[in-house]
């Protein structure tokens, strides 16, 4: 089955420690994304991709650090630069297209920092 | 900024009632997306709506985007638990294709 995997499901960290999180997709997608989900919130972009090796900041980039060096590939590092990094991360991939292709959700990481 | 505006934040409703969640933009769209994300999962796609006026339906779900592009409506008839969950508007504006997302609306349905 085609899909988008995110690892691991739930992720616990000390302050002050770099954490890297997984997302791998075999849909064949050409765009990828990181999104931020707080509870209560919306959706907030931190970082998105449309090809390999290019990568583009979102809406709150700060304090994350990404890379494409894959089609299937785009992991996405939580710096101890981020304030706030406790919240449940999203990654998506979609189409590249005419208007904005549905965006295909991975199940999320949920991280946790002490 | 553009701005997309999503009511109400709660709903809570009686099994078999119709629910009715919203979505203003600030600004003209080009397209509005829709998600549901079921407790404890991610957002999975509903529908894409392209066209002014446009309105489509799956089943009980009925899906319309305004004459004007800028508001956008999700209605289900006769919710059942199943409906139970947090609905997400999303759309993009012009040659951005980035999309801004609504905040969501949430439904809770009384067996």
């Amino acid at each position: 089955d085609g899909g988008i995997t995110q690892s691991p499901k739930y992720l616990f960290r000390k302050e002050g420690q770099n954490v890297t999180l997984s997302c791998e997709q075999n849909l064949n997608h050409d765009a990828m994304y990181w999104y931020r989900q707080d509870p209560g919130q919306g959706l907030r972009l931190i970082y998105y991709s449309q090809i390999v090796n290019d990568f583009q900041k979102g809406d709150i980039a700060e304090g994350y650090s990404v890379s494409r060096e894959k089609k299937e590939s785009f992991p996405l590092t939580v710096t101890s630069a981020q304030k706030n990094p406790t919240a449940f991360y999203l990654c998506a991939s979609s189409i590249v297209g005419t208007y904005n292709s549905p965006l295909h959700f991975g199940n999320g990481t949920r991280l946790t920092v002490t | 900024g553009q701005q997309v505006m999503q009511i109400p934040q709660y709903q809570h409703v009686q099994e078999g009632e119709d629910f009715t969640t919203y979505c203003n933009s600030s600004t003209t769209l080009s397209n509005i997306q829709w998600y549901k994300q079921r407790p404890g999962g991610h957002p999975v796609f509903l529908i894409q709506l392209v066209k002014s006026g446009e309105v489509k339906k799956q089943k009980r779900l009925t899906f319309q985007f305004g004459e004007a592009k800028k508001n956008s409506s999700l209605h289900i008839t006769a919710t059942q638990t199943t409906d139970v969950g947090t609905y997400f508007c999303a759309g993009s504006a012009g040659n951005n294709r980035k999309l801004i997302w609504g905040l969501g609306t949430s439904l809770a349905v009384n067996p």
